[in-house]
């Protein structure tokens, strides 16, 4: 597709358990980014990819929370062991650039999950 | 957490009306953007400024760059139905890295037709 595309659109999950956020950046981009939007609040960073190198996890609220890009395009967002404040949209994004400046941000739709 | 306070929390405006909305900081950013986002989307990018004081138009979108570096500001001209939803501003902070991006809390817009 032309934009970036983020699936399940919808989650929800039991707490305790583990779930996986898929997110297909759009073809060529080499930059890719997690945020997460609690409910009422702007987004926040999570993590940032440099093609398929991790070059910035800071913003990962946990152990439990773990990113990954092996072939530097499709990225998983792995959350292990759900808690209930977990629950919130988790936005990826993409951009054309790496390295200084990594140029306009294209989000994706989100993916909500909710812990129960 | 963020570091970016965006007022007001909410504006309901009758169409037509010019609509003003503001960030503030006690930090210093190099960048300073504002996006929308519509319900079950994600943010889109609606204006990118680059410079202290720099004043940037898109359409009925003008927003400007603080010459401190520590605040913006967007205005929407004529509103209309469609300009409804959560504006955002971000920026990259000074002394930070240039690709993690600090958002305000949103400002959510009703427009009343």
């Amino acid at each position: 597709g032309a934009g970036v595309s983020q699936s399940p659109r919808y989650k929800v999950a039991k707490r305790g358990q583990d779930v996986a956020l898929r997110c297909d950046p759009i073809s060529g981009h080499v930059s890719l980014f997690w945020y997460q939007q609690a409910l009422g609040q702007g987004p926040e960073f999570l993590t940032y990819f440099q093609n398929e190198a991790q070059l910035d996890k800071s913003g990962l609220p946990s152990d439990r929370f773990f990113a990954e890009r092996p072939e530097g395009s499709v990225s998983t967002l792995k959350i292990q062991r759900t808690q209930q404040e977990d629950s919130a949209v988790y936005l990826c994004a993409s951009s054309l650039l790496g390295g200084g400046n990594t140029g306009e941000l294209f989000f994706g739709e989100g993916s909500r999950l909710t812990v129960l | 957490g963020q570091q970016l306070n965006q007022s007001p929390q909410s504006m309901f405006i009758q169409e037509g009306e010019d609509v003003s909305m503001n960030c503030t900081s006690s930090s210093i950013f190099n960048t300073w953007l504002w996006y929308k986002q519509d319900p079950g989307e994600g943010p889109v990018l609606l204006i990118a400024l680059y410079k202290a004081g720099e004043l940037t138009s898109n359409g009925r979108l003008t927003a400007q760059f603080g010459i401190t570096r520590k605040d913006s500001f967007l205005n929407i001209s004529a509103s209309i139905p469609s300009d409804v939803g959560i504006y955002f501003c971000a920026g990259h902070l000074s002394g930070g890295s240039n690709y993690k991006l600090t958002f305000g809390k949103g400002t959510l817009l009703t427009v009343n037709p």
